[in-house]
């Protein structure tokens, strides 16, 4: 069964500080990936999204990912987070030619301190 | 405005009595799904349905069910028979199976 696995279950940062977000997933063929957003008392929104293609994503608000195939990886960046970005991360798997179900990871508690 | 509405909020019951909740899309979308949202267990699928009339248990669909009668609507009943229903439930629509799913803004039940 696929699976998504987030690394980091709550992450501190201070402002203007880096941000790394791991993600890996288990499914052999190929698969669509996202990155979520859930902002307090928000809807989820996408942050960005990879299909094919560069590998290296840039989504909204100065986000991007990388696909790493080789790794099963698609972690999120941003080099200089800020006291918005606090917010709830979930990473989310597609195998393509299946029912379109997304598999979700368990997210990610950013909590960024001003 | 385009988008998903979920209704109500807020909604409390006590524990035997079903509950129904409430997902209309005006974004002409196909498939719709239903999700529970647990803290530090991310999100679960309960049921999904890609076409009206249509529709198919996710991994946790037991002391739920669904219809859809109309391509706009999706509402989901929790039943007596779910073990644990206190959660936070988010409807998503898709026109692109495999695409991006867009998510209303969600109910969260307590059932006291």
């Amino acid at each position: 069964a696929q699976s998504v696995s987030q690394h980091n279950h709550h992450v501190i940062l201070s402002e203007a500080a880096s941000l790394e977000l791991g993600c890996n997933y288990s499914y052999g063929g190929t698969v669509n990936l996202f990155w979520y957003v859930q902002y307090p008392g928000q809807h989820l929104q996408l942050l960005l999204k990879y299909f094919s293609g560069d590998p290296l994503v840039k989504g909204i608000k100065g986000f991007e990912a990388e696909f790493i195939k080789s790794k099963f990886s698609f972690n999120l960046r941003k080099p200089s987070v800020q006291w918005s970005d606090t917010a709830e991360y979930f990473c989310a798997v597609n195998a393509r030619g299946s029912q379109g179900n997304l598999i979700f990871g368990k997210g990610t508690k950013l909590s960024v301190k001003p | 405005d385009g988008g998903i509405t979920q209704s109500p909020k807020y909604l409390f019951r006590k524990e035997g009595q079903n509950v129904t909740l409430s997902c209309e899309q005006n974004l002409n979308h196909d498939a719709m799904y239903w999700y529970r949202q647990d803290p530090g267990q991310g999100l679960r699928l309960i049921y999904y349905s890609q076409i009206v009339n249509d529709f198919q248990k996710g991994d946790i669909a037991e002391g739920y069910s669904v219809s859809r009668e109309k391509k706009e609507s999706f509402p989901l009943t929790v039943t007596s028979a779910q073990k644990n229903p206190t959660a936070f439930y988010l409807c998503a629509s898709t026109s692109d199976r495999g695409g991006e799913q867009y998510f209303g803004p969600g109910t969260r039940l307590t059932v006291t």
